[in-house]
């Protein structure tokens, strides 16, 4: 189960930290990531950590948000920094399929992030 | 860079019918990388294929999914109720894209 915290309105500029605790596994024994949605549309990946600590961006976010994960609290986290109105989304915090690349198989309640200009 | 396009946008349908939805890479997805999601209003979003045919866990043997070259297919047999949603198909390889979505609607 993966439980998300965090979220809210953010003025276009500023910054904010999304949280996802996860029980039944170990976050630093598989691929996370995290997918959003903006209101209405689709889905888009963001961000993904490896087992190794390797981490990779989208190129809407790369060099403005961070993924990171602290295993003593088993979590990850998205550090949104710099946000735009086009970071307005619903953030999922998801698990990559073990073995599976990027399928994902579990995820996480959602958090809102609004961005006001 | 691959493009996905999913067909149709909406597809109307009543309890009972057969639903075909199509997904097609503008290249060739190797590995069959190609998987399936559901999401109903307000909910989150939900596996249903990986590997292009292989079933989530939990899912209904009425889900399927195929492929044909950069063509793929999720079919479910007899569409149920709880059956409409906007279904999202997704290159799931060495990275993640998905495709814009097709709305089964009644």
């Amino acid at each position: 189960q993966l439980v998300q915290s965090g979220g809210g309105l953010v003025q276009s500029g500023g910054s904010l930290r999304l949280s996802c605790a996860a029980t039944g596994f170990t976050v630093n024994t598989q691929f996370m990531s995290w997918v959003r949605q903006a209101p209405g549309k689709g889905l888009e990946w963001v961000s993904v950590i490896y087992v190794d600590g390797t981490t990779y961006y989208a190129d809407s976010v790369k060099g403005r948000h961070s993924i990171s994960r602290d295993t003593s609290k088993n979590a990850i986290y998205l550090q949104m920094n710099s946000v735009r109105p086009g970071d307005t989304a619903m953030y999922y915090c998801v698990r990559n399929m073990p073995g599976g690349g990027y399928v994902f198989d579990y995820w996480g309640q959602g958090a809102l992030v609004t961005v006001s200009s | 860079e691959v493009v996905l396009t999913q067909s149709p946008g909406t597809l109307s349908l009543s309890p009972g019918e057969r639903a075909t939805l199509s997904c097609r890479a503008s290249q060739r997805v190797t590995g069959s990388h190609l998987a399936w999601y559901q999401q109903k209003p307000g909910q989150t979003p939900r596996l249903l294929i990986y590997h292009a045919s292989s079933r989530a866990t939990g899912i209904p043997d009425r889900f399927s999914g195929s492929e044909s070259g950069t063509d793929f297919t999720l079919t479910i047999s007899r569409v149920e109720p709880d059956d409409f949603a906007v279904y999202y198909c997704q290159l799931s390889g060495s990275s993640s894209l998905f495709g814009p979505g097709t709305k089964v609607d009644v």
